[in-house]
């Protein structure tokens, strides 16, 4: 398996839900990521875990709550989003945290905030 | 890491080679250069990566400049399913920060019948 695998790969929610974003690899990695990419532009990093472990935090907002449950599940919980967080958001992972690991992504899960 | 300039698009025709420059002036001895591509409402895609020396695999060629300041992917023979958009990214190796990976506004590549 080489895949990483994003669930759901579409998201409508209103500004009051709660939800979450998954994110699944069986390719041994340790290391996930969360992107965030508004349209035409390039893909943000939000969050960074290595083994199982928050690592790299950019300043996200804290409506925005990653969990890293064990080694191959990454999630994202979502409470009390804004219009202006619509955006696909990008799962990755790599086999370790250093620079010299090539990230694979996910195809993404289009959220849209009403 | 160091910051990376690339025209914002470029077309080519399908078939032949495409060259995707990349400047890197400010690029250091431990930072490598990667290249990843992103077609249209897919997620980015490694394509390769290298530090000093050309590097080819089955999907392109990335030639680096001797002084290390600029580089290149070359898709050989380029097909309309590589309209994308190439990012080119310099980062360094061992970095124990964490795996930073930072992308810039890429080129976007049009291959034309």
């Amino acid at each position: 398996d080489t895949e990483v695998t994003q669930t759901p790969k579409h998201l409508v929610m209103g500004m009051t839900n709660k939800k979450s974003l998954k994110c699944e690899q069986h390719m041994g990695h340790r290391a996930m990521y969360w992107y965030k990419q508004k349209a035409k532009k390039p893909p943000e990093l939000m969050f960074v875990y290595s083994y199982e472990k928050l690592s790299i935090n950019e300043s996200v907002p804290s409506r925005f709550s990653p969990e890293c449950p064990n080694s191959s599940l990454l999630n994202l919980h979502l409470h009390a989003l804004q219009p202006e967080d619509s955006a696909l958001y990008l799962c990755a992972s790599s086999r370790g945290s250093s620079g010299a690991n090539v990230l694979t992504f996910g195809a993404g899960s289009r959220l849209t905030v009403l | 890491d160091a910051k990376t300039t690339q025209p914002p698009s470029m077309d080519c025709a399908e078939g032949r080679a495409a060259n995707l420059p990349c400047n890197h002036s400010t690029i250091s001895g431990n930072e490598y250069v990667y290249w990843y591509r992103q077609i249209h409402s897919q997620g980015p895609q490694y394509i390769i990566h290298g530090l000093k020396n050309n590097e080819t695999n089955e999907m392109a060629s990335l030639i680096i400049t001797e002084d290390r300041k600029s580089s290149t992917l070359i898709l050989p023979h380029a097909t309309l399913r590589d309209t994308a958009v190439y990012y080119c990214i310099v980062r360094v190796a061992a970095q124990a920060s964490g795996n930073k990976l930072v992308f810039g506004a890429g080129t976007i590549l049009r291959v034309k019948s």
